[in-house]
């Protein structure tokens, strides 16, 4: 069974750059089915979906974070990966590493999360 | 941009009654790629509906998804305690706010 999972900082500082893992499991990055990527919720908000990479090189990003945003994957590690860059409390959020199957959108499975907390 | 508008924002049933959630989108929107999933405090969102009617692997048969163009609906047929939860639809990167259903 595929399963991924999250790994980060948890409290950062503003301005600071939030880097944030995610390992897969049960499968592998290079599954030819399968796109991988980032969604985040910030407290009493919707989610929002981040950036989104094909283990051959291809990336997505949400327009509205993409100067801040590097999405990458090490498939000798099973893991990929997100940068966010100059963190503001707008980011703190809880951050989902997702599968997202190709052809039809569909996100399965998803991380637990991970929660990001900007503070000073 | 496509904006997807769930409601109502808050279902309040008990155990046992039918719940149906609506997802409508701001334009026409293709039934393949509209998803429904279950999402419990401190839990990963589960997958329960894609393509707008086809249960994921493992989902109960009481949770239907229909719809097409842009109105889509989950309905949940006979509550049990551990389908209360929010849930959501999405569409390609777009998601609803979401639906809470509670406890009544």
């Amino acid at each position: 069974q595929l399963q991924l999972q999250e790994s980060g900082p948890g409290l950062m500082k503003p301005s600071e750059t939030l880097s944030l893992t995610c390992t897969v499991s049960g499968g592998s990055i290079t599954s030819s089915s399968s796109y991988w990527g980032w969604i985040r919720q910030p407290p009493g908000k919707g989610l929002e979906w981040i950036a989104t990479i094909y283990y051959g090189g291809s990336t997505y990003y949400n327009p509205s974070l993409k100067s801040r945003v590097t999405i990458s994957v090490d498939t000798s590690k099973n893991q990929f990966s997100l940068k966010l860059s100059s963190v503001t409390a707008a980011d703190t959020a809880i951050y989902y590493c997702t599968r997202r199957n190709y052809g039809d959108y569909r996100i399965d499975p998803w991380g637990q999360g991970s929660l990001v907390t900007v503070s000073s | 941009e496509i904006v997807l508008t769930q409601s109502p924002g808050t279902l309040s049933l008990s155990p046992g009654e039918r719940a149906t959630l609506s997802c409508r989108a701001s334009q026409t929107v293709s039934s393949s790629y509209l998803a429904w999933y279950q999402h419990k405090p401190g839990q990963a969102p589960r997958l329960l509906i894609y393509g707008a009617s086809n249960r994921a692997t493992g989902i109960p048969e009481r949770f239907t998804g229909r719809g097409s163009g842009t109105d889509f609906t989950l309905t949940i047929s006979r509550l049990e305690p551990e389908d209360f939860a929010v849930y959501f639809c999405q569409q390609y990167d777009t998601f609803g706010g979401g639906t809470k259903v509670e406890i009544k």
